[in-house]
C-alpha cells in the first residue's frame, strides 16, 4: 500500500498568510494526487486533481505542486473561509489512501 | 446540480447488517464509477470501496474485504454498501462519492453526499 503522510498535523495562520502544506508518498505517483478541504460537520471538497489542476469553481488562491512523491497545497492570502482541515489522497493504485491531514487553524 | 443522498444509517450491534443506500441525481449514474469513503468520529478519511460504472468491477479496503459489499442499480441511479459482521471499528460516517470517470482506475472524488453516520455499538 502506498503511504500518505502529511505536514504539518496543525498549523496556525492568520488571515493574509500564504500557508504551505506538505504531503509524502511512500511510493511515486507520477501526478496522481487531489487535494481536498474538510470543514467541520461536513463533506469533503475537491480542490485540485492531478497535483497541480484546480477543481473549477475553487478560489486561484489555492495552488498544488509537485510530483513523484513530494507535493505541497499553497494557499496565498488565507481568507477566514479557509480555517479548515485538509487532505491528500493518492490515486496511482489501490487501495486509494489519503493522508491523515493537515488542521489549519487561526492564529 | 449533482446530488447524492445516503441513507440506510444508525445504531447496530456488532455482528449485525445494515446496507446503505446513495440516492443520485444531476447527472448519468452509469457514466462514472462511484465510492464509498468513511470517517470515524474525529478521525481522517478512509476509502472503502469503488464499482465501477457498469458494476463489472469493484474494489475493497482489505479492513472491509469479505465483510462489505458495493453493488450498484443504474435503472434506479441508486449506489448501495451491504454491511455484514459489523464491528466497532466500523463506526463511522459513511459518505458516498463520485469519481471523474466510468472506469474503477485512477479515481478522485468530483462530488460527496453529505454522509450517514453508522454507529456499532452494543
Amino acid at each position: 500500500d502506498i503511504q500518505m503522510t502529511q505536514s504539518p498535523s496543525t498549523l496556525s495562520a492568520s488571515v493574509g498568510d500564504r500557508v504551505t502544506i506538505t504531503c509524502r508518498a511512500s511510493q511515486s505517483l507520477t501526478s496522481g494526487l487531489a487535494w481536498y478541504q474538510q470543514k467541520p460537520g461536513k463533506a469533503p471538497n475537491l480542490l485540485i486533481y492531478w497535483a497541480s489542476t484546480l477543481q473549477s469553481g475553487v478560489p486561484s488562491r489555492f495552488s498544488g505542486s509537485g510530483s513523484a512523491t513530494e507535493f505541497s497545497l499553497t494557499i496565498s492570502g488565507l481568507q477566514p473561509d479557509d480555517f479548515a482541515t485538509y487532505y491528500c489522497q493518492q490515486y496511482k493504485s489501490y487501495p486509494v489512501t489519503f493522508g491523515q491531514g493537515t488542521k489549519v487553524e487561526i492564529k | 446540480e449533482v446530488q447524492l443522498l445516503e441513507s440506510g444509517g444508525g445504531l447496530e450491534q456488532p455482528g449485525g447488517s445494515l446496507r446503505l443506500s446513495c440516492a443520485v441525481s444531476g447527472f448519468t449514474f452509469s457514466s462514472y464509477a462511484m465510492s464509498w469513503v468513511r470517517q470515524a468520529p474525529g478521525k481522517g478519511l478512509e476509502w472503502v470501496s469503488t464499482i465501477s460504472g457498469n458494476g463489472d468491477t469493484t474494489y475493497y479496503a482489505d479492513s472491509v474485504r469479505g465483510r462489505f459489499t458495493v453493488s450498484r442499480d443504474n435503472s434506479k441511479n441508486t449506489l448501495y454498501l451491504q454491511m455484514n459482521s459489523l464491528g466497532a471499528e466500523d463506526t463511522a460516517t459513511y459518505y458516498c462519492a463520485k469519481d471523474i470517470r466510468v472506469t474503477a482506475s485512477e479515481i478522485y472524488f468530483e462530488y460527496w453526499g453529505q454522509g450517514t453516520l453508522v454507529t456499532v455499538s452494543s
